[in-house]
């Protein structure tokens, strides 16, 4: 089975802070790299899909990159808002997505 | 469109009981799975589709079944359901092939197993 890592686990951060997380998978049989944005009690939505090595991805205040060669994507929010507190998955299309543990991220006002 | 509709949404169960629990997409996606969710965990897939008639074992199989029997539906089976099995369960679908394009969630089945 697939080992994709998420880090930091959880994160506490200022409202206006910028922060970044971490999705790393093993880089044999990738089609592309899936991020979404989880909220308590809802169901998760996609952020970002990405398939070529240093694509680079933008919505709004989020952004993403990915490095197929070395098997890591990093995920930064500029200007976090607490509005943007969630928990933040990664997944590689392998064929199959499985999702690594998510990162918790926390905005205070 | 309606999407990804999964039902029931919430459900009680005793300890050996049986149930399907149902996922219908409208989108024609050919890649449909189930997920479900643990604390610390995040979501581990149960199973997974890649078309009708084709289906395979993801992370957590063991006491589900599943079957694909129409592009549409994907129901996920409870054999003998145990106190192990209480979480929340999402159905996600997706395009097949066209490797951009993303997961769209069902709205979850919380399941109870006393």
């Amino acid at each position: 089975i697939l080992n994709v890592e998420q880090s930091p686990q959880s994160l506490h951060v200022q409202e206006g802070d910028s922060t970044n997380f971490t999705c790393s998978f093993p880089s044999s049989n990738f089609y592309a790299l899936h991020w979404y944005r989880w909220e308590t009690a809802k169901s998760p939505e996609a952020l970002f899909v990405m398939t070529l090595n240093g694509d680079e991805k933008k919505k709004g205040r989020i952004s993403a990159t990915l490095n197929t060669k070395e098997g890591y994507s990093y995920l930064y929010i500029k200007g976090s808002q607490p509005e943007d507190s969630a928990t933040y998955l990664c997944a590689p299309n392998t064929d199959k997505l499985i999702f690594g543990t998510g990162t918790r991220l926390q905005v205070f006002p | 469109n309606a999407g990804v509709t999964q039902t029931p949404k919430f459900q009680v169960l005793k300890t050996g009981q049986s149930m399907t629990l149902q996922c219908a997409q409208d989108m024609n996606h050919e890649y449909m799975s189930w997920y479900r969710q643990d604390p610390g965990m995040g979501l581990r897939l149960i199973h997974y589709s890649v078309g009708a008639g084709i289906t395979d074992q993801g992370e957590v199989p063991n006491g589900y079944n599943v079957s694909r029997s129409t592009t549409e539906d994907f129901p996920l089976r409870l054999l003998s359901a145990a106190p192990s099995q209480t979480s929340v369960y999402f159905c996600a679908s997706m395009h097949f092939g066209t490797y951009n394009s993303p997961l769209h969630f069902g709205n979850g089945t919380r399941l109870t197993v006393t």
